[in-house]
């Protein structure tokens, strides 16, 4: 069973930073990509980066993000260690939301959700 | 970037009836190698993470009830329950995962 634990969600001020972690069980985590997803309090679904499965390579793995976290949030994954994470600078309180860690769909069209973790950003 | 939009953005509909949901993207989400959609529909509770409704625009995940159906292909897409029951209540959103971005909908508010 897939199973996807997000952790590191936290009040932080602005301009603070925060890590966020997902750690991976249930299916061969190198060989997913992976992605966060966020939800503001009473917004709608936000996609918020994606990092390729890196597979075998070691130097490089594609990443993408959301326009309004480019140049401030970093997706990266351990894949020794089945964990994914996303480094969170120079946080703005429209940053403030549930955090979702989701398994890419891998070919099968069907994508795996975590149950999320709570960041806050207020002085 | 590839842009979703609902229609719309909520509905109140009676129990036992149809509640139709549209969902378009910007561009074609169809890839002609394999013939498929790469569209997906969530359900979404206060509470709880998005469940997975429909994946591939019109392939029901394992679990879903039947009054649940998606199709479209292309750039326009619908989820219908063709008979509303009480716990459907919540808010539905389109996904597009055609490229590495997977834009959402804005969502739709489903009511009785």
């Amino acid at each position: 069973e897939v199973q996807l634990v997000e952790s590191g969600g936290d009040l932080v001020q602005p301009g603070g930073s925060l890590r966020l972690s997902c750690a991976a069980s249930g299916f061969t985590f190198s060989n997913y990509a992976m992605s966060w997803v966020r939800q503001a309090p009473g917004k709608g679904l936000e996609w918020v980066s994606l990092i390729g499965s890196g597979g075998s390579s070691i130097f490089y793995t594609d990443t993408f993000y959301a326009d309004s976290v480019e140049g401030r949030f970093t997706i990266s994954r351990d894949n020794s260690k089945n964990t994914l994470f996303l480094q969170m600078d120079s946080l703005r309180a429209e940053d403030t939301a549930l955090y979702y860690c989701v398994k890419d769909h891998g070919g099968s069209g069907r994508m795996n959700w975590g149950q999320g973790t709570l960041v806050t950003v207020s002085s | 970037d590839i842009v979703m939009t609902q229609s719309p953005d909520s509905l109140a509909v009676s129990l036992g009836e149809r509640a139709t949901i549209n969902c378009r993207s910007s561009q074609s989400v169809l890839y002609n190698s394999n013939n498929k959609n790469y569209l997906a529909w969530y359900q979404h509770k206060p509470g709880q993470p998005p469940k997975l409704l429909i994946y591939w625009a019109s392939t029901r995940e394992s679990g879903v009830p039947d009054r649940f159906s998606g199709s479209g292909s292309g750039t326009d897409f619908t989820l219908t329950i063709s008979s509303l029951q009480a716990e459907d209540v919540a808010v539905y959103y389109c996904q597009q995962y055609y490229n590495s971005r997977h834009a959402f909908g804005q969502g739709t508010k489903l009511e009785i």
